[in-house]
């Protein structure tokens, strides 16, 4: 099993909501990511976590929060977005922190109304 | 800093018509380096991961290699299901090792 699951895959939500992206992996990887992903644009990284741990934040502004509650899922909550904070949010997972290849989820499609 | 350019940035083949995607890098020290294929609004799914000068690795029709300064992916005889944009992206064995850092994708179209 290579996957990695998120939920919801879509999300509409206004500027003063707080909402959550859940992402679950069931293959005993040791780092998890967050991405944002533009449209026509490459991925970019935004927080890291090496055994529950985070160990990189990417200068993601505080109205994104992440969360690892165990070493099978990973939270990023968010609350007071902008519009500008539309995108392809992306999970992905891999076995340790480096050299090996990161699996992806099928991502969740938020909006920002 | 580490950096990743991939060319073309889109390539139209006919059905059958074997190419090259190319992806150079430089990087301080490679740990890895990593091929996805993305569909339009699905995470990107992982081909290959190479680690040295030399290596190369094949799925079905793709087929991956890499000296010390690029990788190319090969497609031959592609179908239509190819069509898809395709990742480069290298992780550094120096100083932030868990990043990736992609490059901007080439788009292939493979048309009937």
């Amino acid at each position: 099993d290579t996957e990695v699951t998120q939920t919801p895959k879509h999300l509409v939500m206004g500027m003063t909501n707080k909402k959550s992206l859940k992402c679950e992996q069931h293959m005993g990887h040791r780092a998890m990511y967050w991405y944002k992903q533009k449209a026509k644009k490459p991925p970019e990284l935004m927080f890291v976590y090496s055994y529950e741990k985070l160990s990189i934040n990417e200068s993601v502004p505080s109205r994104f929060s992440p969360e690892c509650p165990n070493s099978s899922l990973l939270n990023l909550h968010l609350h007071a977005l902008q519009p500008e904070d539309s995108a392809l949010y992306l999970c992905a997972s891999s076995q340790d922190v480096g050299g090996t290849g990161a699996f992806f989820g099928q991502g969740t499609r938020l909006t920002v109304v | 800093e580490d950096q990743v350019t991939q060319s073309p940035e889109a390539l139209r083949l006919q059905e059958g018509e074997s190419s090259s995607l190319n992806c150079s890098y430089t990087v301080s020290g490679l740990r890895g380096l990593f091929w996805y294929r993305q569909d339009p609004g699905k995470g990107p799914e992982f081909l290959f991961t190479l680690y040295s000068a030399g290596e190369e690795k094949e799925k079905e029709r793709l087929k991956a290699t890499l000296t010390k300064k690029e990788s190319f992916l090969h497609i031959t005889a592609p179908k239509p299901e190819d069509s898809a944009t395709y990742l480069c992206a290298v992780q550094a064995s120096q100083g932030g090792s868990e990043k990736l850092v992609f490059g901007k994708g080439t788009k292939l179209t493979v048309n009937p």
